[in-house]
């Protein structure tokens, strides 16, 4: 499985935008790119996932490099329930490969 | 709601006595996946089944087994815990077996092992 890259932390404020990067060099041309994010105490949850082209859904928005080696998680306003580990994972197959992610505090 | 039901949510076990954790879930998903998540790192994926079709990690200890009575539940059996296996086990489930499908996971199972 190719690997992603992401800063073990980032801090936010609250009601401010959220950009979460992930460098992903080595993808190849079946990987989807996957977020999930993981609430304290909590299973993971689905976040977005996208291919080629830029995401959008209720909970965020995903920007893919045009090269699709890098991706940006994007949360339009945080709040204090988006602290979260968020996970970037490559996926050309059932199964989900986790890195570190990135531990997200958000400030209020 | 439909959703991935993990018992107990904690279960103490001793060194080397057998334990079994359960899942269920009520999306009627073809796929059942069973991680382990230790303390501060990300979940390892374990195995997983689709529909009976059994799908073990290659890394993933002897130690380890799973259960698929049915498409509603699944068991992980541990035939002998070490301390190294305390950890939070997680289930989850997904509709097909593709790239695209998420994976809804259930709460968790905490495992402690004296």
């Amino acid at each position: 499985d190719a690997k992603t890259t992401q800063p073990n932390s980032m801090e936010s404020n609250e009601e401010e935008p959220v950009h979460l990067p992930c460098n992903h060099s080595t993808i190849s041309g079946t990987d989807y790119i996957h977020w999930y994010r993981q609430l304290p105490s909590q299973g993971p949850e689905y976040v977005i996932h996208g291919l080629t082209s830029n995401v959008n859904n209720r909970m965020a928005s995903l920007a893919i490099a045009e090269d699709r080696k890098s991706s940006t998680l994007i949360l339009h306003r945080a709040t204090l329930r988006d602290a979260a580990v968020y996970y970037c994972i490559l996926r050309d197959d059932r199964k989900l490969i986790f890195g570190q992610g990135t531990t997200l505090q958000v400030k209020p | 709601d439909a959703m991935v039901i993990q018992n107990p949510r904690y279960q103490v076990t001793q060194f080397g006595k057998p334990v079994t954790l359960s899942c269920s879930q009520t999306l009627n998903h073809n796929v059942m996946y069973w991680y382990q998540q230790k303390s501060s790192q990300a979940p390892k994926l374990l195995f997983h089944y689709y529909d009976k079709d059994f799908n073990n990690e290659a890394d993933t200890p002897d130690n380890f087994q799973s259960r698929r009575p049915n498409t509603s539940f699944c068991f992980l059996d541990i035939r002998s815990p070490g301390l190294g296996d305390a950890a939070m086990y997680l289930c989850a489930t997904s509709r097909e077996p593709t790239p695209t499908g998420e994976q809804y996971f259930g709460p968790g199972t905490r495992l402690t092992v004296t």
